[in-house]
């Protein structure tokens, strides 16, 4: 079955400290892939993408994602947290190539907590 | 960049009473509109697909009738919750979806129903 899978529920980093989310994929050709950032009470707001080219994507606010096609995987980076960094972070998959209208498919989430 | 407005922010309705959420794109015209609904601490949970002047398209386990979903222009799409009840209390996100855009999203709606 088509999955996403985010295997951290929860990590807690220092502040200044690197981070690394991770996410894993099941489907049978490369996906659409993306992240999401979710504020408490808020809604989704997109980090980074990717559809093809570069396997690394450089998203806001100094995120950033590899894609390895040989681990079905998509690891979003950022080299020194910040507190405001705090928030839930979604992995999210569309298993079709061409934009539009095919829908999400969302993981878990890892919710992100930074100590000062 | 593409906008999405969602509104209410905050709704707290009697049970039994309907309530509507509304889904604007503001910059651009979305080809398709997506209603999900987040529980405490999990994942967004798609309730249903909906392209302009089409009927929307439930998952599997959302009651359409009570979910109605609307999308009357490329830049409307209302959900509905009707006959509210305590156990429909939730947060409710939507999504705008263009080609040229990807993919929106609402900044969400939490209902409580008392």
């Amino acid at each position: 079955a088509q999955s996403v899978t985010q295997p951290d529920i929860h990590i807690t980093v220092s502040e200044g400290a690197s981070l690394e989310l991770r996410c894993n994929y099941s489907y049978g050709a490369t996906p659409y892939l993306f992240w999401y950032v979710q504020s408490p009470g808020q809604g989704l707001q997109l980090l980074l993408k990717y559809f093809s080219g570069d396997t690394l994507v450089q998203g806001i606010k100094g995120f950033e994602a590899e894609f390895k096609r040989s681990q079905s995987s998509f690891n979003l980076r950022k080299p020194s947290v910040h507190w405001s960094d705090a928030a839930e972070y979604f992995c999210a998959v569309v298993p079709y190539s061409g934009a539009g209208s095919y829908q999400l498919t969302f993981g878990k989430g890892t919710k992100l907590s930074v100590i000062p | 960049g593409a906008v999405v407005s969602q509104h209410p922010s905050r709704v707290i309705c009697k049970s039994g009473t309907s309530v509507k959420i509304e889904c604007r794109s503001l910059d651009f015209q979305a080809t398709t509109m997506f209603w999900y609904r987040q529980f405490p601490k999990q994942s967004l949970m798609l309730m249903a697909t909906s392209n302009e002047g089409s009927k929307a398209t439930y998952e599997q386990g959302v009651e359409k009738d009570k979910f109605l979903i609307n999308h009357a222009s490329l830049t409307l799409s209302t959900l509905t919750v009707t006959s509210a009840h305590p156990e429909d209390s939730s947060f409710y996100i939507c999504s705008a979806s263009a080609r040229d855009t990807g993919y929106t999203f609402g900044s969400g709606t939490r209902l409580t129903v008392v």
